[in-house]
């Protein structure tokens, strides 16, 4: 989890509000990653950056969208959350070296919406 | 879509025994990796193996990867009681920038 860390920890909100989750960065990657993990699908994409301001979907984006205004902050945005959406979330990074995808994953946020 | 599907999807062994895991995927790929997860953390990668190789060591770690069966295997010997978590395949789709992981399989090694 060095160089990583996502905010907050744990969350319980209620359907309908808006989450913001937050992932930070001290190792100037180049790419982060936002993935929610459930029981039976194992680990999935929502989205991810190549750079400040440049990002692009995964498998599941709908009802997520993100935000990368500088190097070290990737913010994952639930416009308005559903039950569905319940799940454990976890930013990612990767400097991409050597071509290489070697991926460096945070503590993770376990949001519950009610 | 899931890329890589790990097999077993649980494995419980003692401790001092081997543990294979089994990894097949669908799309051509660049390279594959391995990661851990213990309870409660995030992922953490343990190897990495590039389509041209056949075999690769890390420690008590051995992954094999055979590309015409568009599969892997991770072999850890010696297990410990530590070894416990569970272990995920992932794979590159042929050099995206994403990672497509498997659904993971959970080892149990008992003391």
């Amino acid at each position: 989890d060095a160089g990583i860390t996502q905010s907050p920890r744990h969350k319980v909100t209620e359907t309908g509000t808006p989450v913001t989750l937050r992932c930070h960065q001290t190792e100037n990657h180049r790419y982060m990653y936002w993935y929610r993990q459930d029981p039976g699908h194992g680990l999935r994409l929502i989205h991810y950056s190549y750079g400040v301001k440049d990002t692009d979907k995964g498998e599941v984006s709908d009802g997520y969208s993100v935000s990368r205004s500088k190097t070290e902050d990737f913010l994952l945005t639930l416009e308005s959350a559903t039950s569905s959406q319940t799940s454990v979330y976890f930013c990612a990074i990767s400097g991409g070296q050597g071509g290489l995808n070697i991926q460096y994953f945070g503590a993770g946020t376990r949001l519950s919406v009610l | 879509s899931q890329q890589g599907e790990e097999d077993p999807q649980a494995l419980s062994i003692q401790e001092g025994e081997n543990a294979t895991m089994n990894c097949s995927y669908k799309t051509s790929i660049n390279n594959l990796q391995w990661y851990r997860q213990n309870s409660g953390r995030g992922l953490v990668h343990l190897i990495l193996i590039r389509s041209n190789e056949r075999e690769k060591h890390s420690g008590r770690l051995r992954v094999t990867l055979d590309t015409s069966k568009k599969s892997s295997s991770l072999l850890i010997t010696a297990s410990r009681a530590a070894d416990t978590a569970s272990y995920f395949c992932a794979t590159d789709e042929g050099g995206s920038e994403k990672l497509v992981f498997g659904k993971g399989m959970k080892l149990t090694v008992n003391p």
